[in-house]
């Protein structure tokens, strides 16, 4: 099976700080990454596809970067609604699937 | 855009028996192949099964393999998830999630594009 690992866990951060998150596959997956981001209570909304297609609706600072084992979710400038939990998913082995533990990314 | 709503949760003892059910609204939820994931407290996302549109194709996690069942009715919009042989560790939220291609070139992505607010299942005694 193909194991996702993310980073960090958690971090702290502003408004208007650059937040990078990363995900690495234990093994090559090509561009088959997906990141969400998930709020307290609310279901779970696709931000990038194929490591760095964003879907329509999605702010432009949120990007996605890599291919191979290791990619990059970045949100260039934080918003106040951006304050929630990120996580990866490889669809390389569709449809098994398999994700990242997840980033909490809370207020400073 | 549509919407999944999951039900059917709650407390069950270890050993027990549980179905999970997921209606889909609002869009052609006999087109599309639908997943089973669920999350444990203070866990990551975990896959748990899929279904294929016409119910031909059905993938399990190892975790669950034997043990949980997935199926659908298409004539009333509906995923279902029988979960036989509860285990304290198959304590989670449970999420239905709508899976969606989008093709590149010669290459077929899959991400999913719609998720329900889950359902809780605790397996305790």
């Amino acid at each position: 099976d193909i194991q996702m690992t993310q980073s960090p866990s958690s971090l702290s951060a502003s408004v208007g700080d650059r937040v990078t998150i990363t995900c690495r596959a234990s093994q090559t997956i090509g561009r088959y990454l997906n990141w969400y981001q998930q709020k307290p209570g609310e279901a779970p909304k696709v931000l990038i596809y194929a490591a760095s297609s964003l879907l329509s609706g999605v702010p432009s600072r949120f990007s996605g970067s890599g291919s191979g084992t290791d990619f990059t979710l970045t949100i260039s400038s934080l918003q106040p609604e951006d304050f929630a939990t990120y996580f990866c998913q490889q669809s390389y082995s569709s449809p098994v699937l398999t994700f990242g533990g997840g980033t909490k990314v809370e207020i400073k | 855009q549509g919407q999944l709503v999951e039900s059917g949760g709650g407390v069950v003892q270890p050993g027990g028996s549980l179905r999970l059910s997921c209606e889909g609204s609002g869009f052609a939820f006999s087109s599309h192949g639908i997943h089973w994931v669920r999350q444990a407290p203070g866990k990551g996302q975990e896959w748990v099964a899929f279904i294929q549109y016409d119910a031909i194709e059905k993938s399990y996690a190892d975790s669950v393999k034997g043990r949980f069942t997935i199926s659908r009715d298409n004539s009333r919009n509906t995923l279902y998830l029988q979960m036989n042989s509860l285990r304290r560790e198959d304590t989670a939220v449970y999420y239905c999630a709508r899976d969606r291609i989008a093709v590149a070139g010669d290459s077929y992505y899959y991400y999913l594009d719609l998720w329900g607010k889950g359902t809780t299942v605790a397996v305790s005694s």
